[in-house]
């Protein structure tokens, strides 16, 4: 069946660093992608999306781009902050079935 | 706008005990998701509505679990009666149906812990 394989946490970097955070997908045909961050305290909540091939999703500084010829969604950014410490969570979506990977959780060193 | 709210945010029984989350979607959302997130996991799919069908409630335990949405709006969980491995966080997501990104909104969920 479909899924999704991340990166195994925690990561930890110091501000500024580039940060990437790996993401592979099994899925028959061409499912939408997300990427989902859950700050803490805090419920999930979208950070980026992708729904069709080289579509590439961008918000706060964060990029992915939907590779289908490595079934891959892999989150990257510049430059990370300490605000950006939070669990993050590649998912696909097939008929409004959301399948989530086991998360990252990311720690950012001031 | 108010996002999805849900309650209560911490519950904690004993074993055998019964327990029920509920959760308010955002107006106007008529597809309606619990999930269950174990710790260090990615959240699960426990059942999904459609206004008031389930349409998919494959992943739902059903000889302790149930759940309703009636009126198409608010929605009830219910474990009946709970166990030490229900411990986890039920979470509550919307969205619309029909939108071909599938975003969901959720909930901040509700941790429980069984003893």
């Amino acid at each position: 069946g479909d899924s999704v394989t991340q990166m195994e946490g925690p990561v930890t970097l110091s501000e500024e660093a580039f940060l990437t955070i790996n993401c592979t997908y099994t899925a028959t045909g061409y499912p939408s992608l997300f990427w989902y961050v859950q700050y803490p305290g805090e419920g999930l909540q979208l950070l980026l999306k992708a729904t069709k091939a080289d579509d590439k999703g961008s918000n706060k500084g964060f990029e992915a781009t939907y590779r289908k010829e490595t079934t891959s969604f892999h989150l990257e950014k510049g430059s990370v902050q300490v605000s950006d410490s939070a669990v993050y969570f590649c998912a696909l979506n097939r008929d409004d079935k959301i399948i989530f990977g086991k998360g990252t959780r990311l720690h950012i060193l001031p | 706008e108010a996002g999805v709210v849900q309650s209560p945010r911490y519950k904690i029984i004993e074993k055998k005990q019964p327990v029920a989350f509920w959760c308010n979607p955002i107006s106007g959302h008529n597809t309606l998701y619990w999930y269950l997130q174990n710790l260090g996991q990615g959240p699960e799919l426990l059942i999904r509505y459609e206004n008031e069908e389930a349409v998919d409630d494959s992943q739902l335990p059903k000889d302790r679990f149930s759940a309703e949405r009636l009126k198409g709006v608010d929605s009830t969980l219910k474990i009946q009666p709970a166990e030490l491995g229900d411990s986890a966080v039920y979470l509550c997501a919307s969205s619309l149906a029909g939108l071909p990104t599938g975003e969901l909104f959720f909930g901040e969920g509700s941790r429980l812990t069984v003893l």
